[in-house]
């Protein structure tokens, strides 16, 4: 059974900072997600990571994935107010996705 | 085009009544997802249609849950003898296939709160 964590659940920030999330997971995934969630909003898909080694980057997003260590992360860059959000990491399993618990991250001015 | 729908997006209802959920997924996508996220959790998978039929049913509770997809597009998650611990927002996805290497695109989701 594929198990996904995340951490920190937590993150408060200032604006202009960098920070990066991490997302282990606990068996062979065929696949890694990143998802945005807005309060009281669907998800909307981030990334969507293939392979070891894999880089993603979108404006201050940037995704990358080691499946030797189970590990991809999602680290921020110069974090503004706009990037505040929920976000999760989701692994493919052999039908639906399992996510991790998110991180709430605030960003602050 | 249109993403996948879901109606109702609020639904309060009394605790031991029956509930109907309802998905549209994107025209032409085959494989059609329910997952249920509590607040404060990330999304949990309930149940994956493959065209008519349940693929897999694993993450359905129980037995007062249960889904249909009858055409192969609209899928209904059906809830009888409502409890408290039902309250969620309940989210559809759909993709073009069954293959985890097909992005899942979600809908905006039913919020349900048993009182």
């Amino acid at each position: 059974e594929l198990k996904v964590e995340q951490n920190p659940l937590f993150l408060s920030m200032q604006e202009g900072k960098n920070y990066t999330i991490y997302c282990n997971y606990s068996t062979t995934s065929d696949r890694l997600y990143w998802y945005r969630q807005d309060p009281g909003k669907s998800l909307e898909s981030l990334f969507v990571l293939l392979s070891n080694g894999a880089v993603k980057q979108e404006g201050r997003l940037m995704a990358s994935l080691d499946t030797k260590a189970r590990l991809s992360t999602l680290h921020i860059t110069a974090a503004v107010h706009d990037l505040s959000a929920t976000y999760f990491c989701a692994g493919a399993g052999a039908d639906g996705l399992t996510f991790g618990k998110g991180t709430h991250l605030i960003i602050q001015p | 085009g249109a993403g996948v729908s879901q109606t109702p997006s609020n639904k309060v209802t009394e605790k031991g009544k029956y509930v109907e959920l309802r998905c549209d997924p994107i025209s032409g996508h085959t494989a059609l997802y329910w997952y249920r996220q509590s607040l404060g959790q990330g999304p949990e998978f309930l149940i994956y249609f493959q065209g008519t039929g349940a693929a897999d049913d694993s993450g359905l509770p129980n037995d007062r849950f249960f889904a249909v997809r009858p055409e192969g597009s609209v899928s209904t998650l059906k809830i009888q003898r409502t409890e408290r611990g039902d309250s969620a927002v309940y989210l559809c996805a759909s993709s073009q296939g069954s293959s985890s290497y097909n992005e899942q695109f979600f809908g905006p989701g039913t919020r349900l709160t048993v009182l």
